[in-house]
């Protein structure tokens, strides 16, 4: 079953923790992206990787990290520095010659 | 930087009627513009695109224009239905698919049958 898949669907998380946020894929595709989805504000984009072992910031990259070790796997860490991390994450792939992104399922992050 | 802007931020029309939703961008390189559609509790998906080579694209009951010189661009859905109530989300990028994708604030369609 080929696709983007997101885990685990609903995370909690203890103010001042770190959570991770995984995102794989099996398509093959080169480019991964997170975003971060707030009602009102559509999809914000946080940090993108167009490359094995490259990354770059997007639009709210603060208190966010990644790693892009493996051309699959493209997890977002939400640190104890991002001061509102409860969202809605939603992570998006590109690749193959197409231009159309697919996205995973999402993550539901809430802070108790 | 880049910034894409989308209106209306909530849309409500009657069955049968046409509904317009506009976005305008900032990047003048950008060359790339797809619309997606999240029904609610579902991922982003695909409805339409265009490039900037193009000015109008159709697909049965959706359409979409760009203008390139006031860089704006819509989508156009005739004949509204039911189920095509969702949040719509316009993107621009430069055309790569390992390019950065920049999306508008989102539309929230309602339907009334």
């Amino acid at each position: 079953d080929g696709g983007i898949t997101q885990s685990p669907k609903y995370l909690f998380r203890k103010e001042g923790q770190n959570v991770t946020l995984s995102c794989e894929q099996n398509l093959n595709h080169d480019a991964m992206y997170w975003y971060r989805q707030d009602p009102g504000q559509g999809l914000r984009l946080i940090y993108y990787s167009q490359i094995v072992n490259d990354f770059q910031k997007g639009d709210i990259a603060e208190g966010y990290s990644v790693s892009r070790e493996k051309k699959e796997s493209f997890p977002l860490t939400v640190t104890s520095a991002q001061k509102n991390p409860t969202a809605f994450y939603l992570c998006a792939s590109m690749g193959g010659g197409l231009l159309e992104a697919f996205f995973g399922q999402g993550t539901r992050l809430t802070v108790v | 930087g880049e910034n894409v802007e989308q209106h209306p931020s909530t849309l409500s029309v009657q069955e049968g009627d046409s509904a317009v939703i506009k976005c305008t961008y900032s990047d003048s390189a950008s060359n790339y513009f797809p619309w997606y559609k999240q029904e609610l509790g579902k991922r982003p998906q695909l409805i339409i695109d265009i490039r900037s080579n193009v000015g109008e694209k159709k697909d049965q009951r959706i359409a979409v224009t760009l203008n390139k010189t006031a860089k704006h661009f819509s989508l156009h859905i005739t004949e509204t239905q039911p189920e095509d109530s969702a949040v719509y989300f316009c993107a621009a990028s430069y055309s790569s698919n390992t390019g950065k994708l920049i999306f508008g604030q989102g539309t929230t369609l309602q339907v009334k049958p």
